[in-house]
């Protein structure tokens, strides 16, 4: 079974900071890749996903992910961070090949606090 | 945010109780999932639909068990809730293949 790691648990970082929070995964064939984001006490919501094509991917809110397969990574980052960032970032690998429930295998979570 | 709603939001109840959680969504989606969320854990599958009376077991499916018999409707029931159940439990559905979450719901098992 496929796993993924978010290396990164806790994150503290100042406004206007850079981002960048890694994620690997375990499968070596064809992934589908996605970033959650949950805001404090609310749901996770879809930051951006991967399926095919260009491997630098945008999403919302200014947030933005490179997928490497030779890395098997898929590192979220955003050039500038916001205190209203401060959330909990989950990354999640889906493998089309053996899925017909199309299920997600989820990351532990990085919690990221942006200090204003 | 998919349609999806969860009931109750928090629950508190004791050991050995059953427990019965109800995600609901409108928008007709085949696929739905529940998980539980807990820290370090990020999100485990405990079972998840493919349509009405179709259901299979997801990687923490000990202790739990679903039922389907509307499109709308998943119910997720704990047969004699335990401590280790206290947890965040999610309901998702998929749409284009990929999943958006409801809500939540808390439930702590004293």
């Amino acid at each position: 079974a496929q796993s993924v790691s978010q290396h990164n648990h806790h994150v503290i970082l100042s406004e206007a900071a850079s981002l960048e929070l890694g994620c690997n995964y375990s499968y070596g064939g064809t992934v589908n890749l996605f970033w959650y984001v949950q805001y404090p006490g609310q749901h996770l919501q879809l930051l951006l996903k991967y399926f095919s094509g260009d491997p630098l991917v945008k999403g919302i809110k200014g947030f933005e992910a490179e997928f490497i397969k030779s890395k098997f990574s898929f590192n979220l980052r955003k050039p500038s961070v916001q205190w209203s960032d401060t959330a909990e970032y989950f990354c999640a690998v889906k493998v089309p090949s053996n899925n017909a429930g199309n299920m997600l295998t989820f990351g532990g979570g990085t919690r990221l606090m942006v200090k204003p | 945010d998919a349609g999806i709603t969860q009931s109750p939001r928090h629950k508190v109840t004791e050991t050995g109780t059953p427990v019965t959680l109800r995600c609901h969504q409108t928008e007709n989606h085949r696929y739905m999932y529940w998980y539980r969320q807990d820290p370090g854990h990020g999100l485990r599958l405990i079972h998840y639909s493919y349509g009405v009376k179709d259901t299979d077991k997801g990687e923490v499916s000990d202790g739990y068990s679903v039922s389907r018999s509307k499109t709308e409707d998943f119910l997720l029931t704990l047969e004699s809730a335990t401590s280790s159940q206290t947890s965040v439990y999610f309901c998702a559905i998929s749409e284009s293949y990929t999943q958006y979450f409801g809500p939540g719901t808390r439930l702590t098992v004293l």
